[in-house]
């Protein structure tokens, strides 16, 4: 049973910097996981930032970047605004067409 | 335009079935995998189900597996997703997700979702 962990809520200043992580209880996450990234405001469908760890999703700002940092996959949001304030879900795929989400992390920026 | 437009939600007992259905439209069907991927209220995402472009390779969660049925239909450019022996614990808004490439590549876009509510 796979399962991916993320931070329940992280807090950032606007204007701030802030950085969001994927990992695997069990394992290190790399670039064959194929790690993408979604942003869901309340109300509103899941919409694509990151994919494939590092690339940005068309009309996605840059102050949205991905990467592996280590053993996990990691979300940077530089000069956040208000707008950011969202949840955040990662996606690892997990092979044979099986991916798994992590818990999704609440970001609040205030 | 990439839309995705799901339906086929609604209110159903435990034990009962239910099929869901996604148009899509503003890009050729045909050359990409689909997606269901859903969402309890307030909760997390789960994915689902996911089929290949041409519907010859799938995958479900565990959660699903034996129960849930997912197919296309090129001409149609449409997905479906059969639930039988539904659960409780199914109720949720499902969402139809585009993928990225033929099969094994990311979600891409993705529908409002429709809602299944399993309950007696």
């Amino acid at each position: 049973h796979t399962v991916v962990t993320q931070e329940p809520a992280f807090s950032v200043s606007p204007g701030g910097t802030v950085t969001l992580t994927c990992g695997l209880r069990s394992g290190s996450v790399s670039d064959d996981h194929y790690p993408s990234w979604y942003q869901q405001t309340p109300g509103q469908a899941p919409r694509t930032l990151i994919y494939s760890a590092s690339v940005r999703s068309s009309g996605v700002p840059d102050r949205f970047s991905g990467s592996i940092l280590g053993n996990k996959a990691a979300l940077a949001i530089t000069g956040a605004q208000t707008d950011d304030e969202a949840h955040y879900y990662c996606v690892l795929y997990m092979g044979s067409g099986n991916w798994v989400f992590g818990g999704g992390t609440k970001l609040t920026v205030l | 335009e990439v839309q995705l437009v799901e339906s086929g939600g609604g209110l159903v007992e435990p034990g009962g079935s239910l099929r869901l259905s996604c148009i899509a439209s503003g890009f050729i069907f045909d050359d990409y995998a689909m997606h269901w991927v859903r969402q309890v209220p307030g909760k997390g995402l789960e994915w689902v189900s996911g089929l290949s472009w041409q519907g010859y390779s799938s995958g479900y969660a565990d959660s699903v597996k034996g129960r849930f049925s997912v197919s296309r239909d090129n001409d149609k450019n449409s997905l479906y997703l059969q639930m039988r022996s539904l659960r409780i614990e199914d109720t949720a808004l499902y969402y139809c997700v585009k993928g990225r490439g033929y099969w094994g590549d990311p979600l891409d876009i993705w529908g409002r979702g429709t809602m299944v509510t399993v309950s007696s």
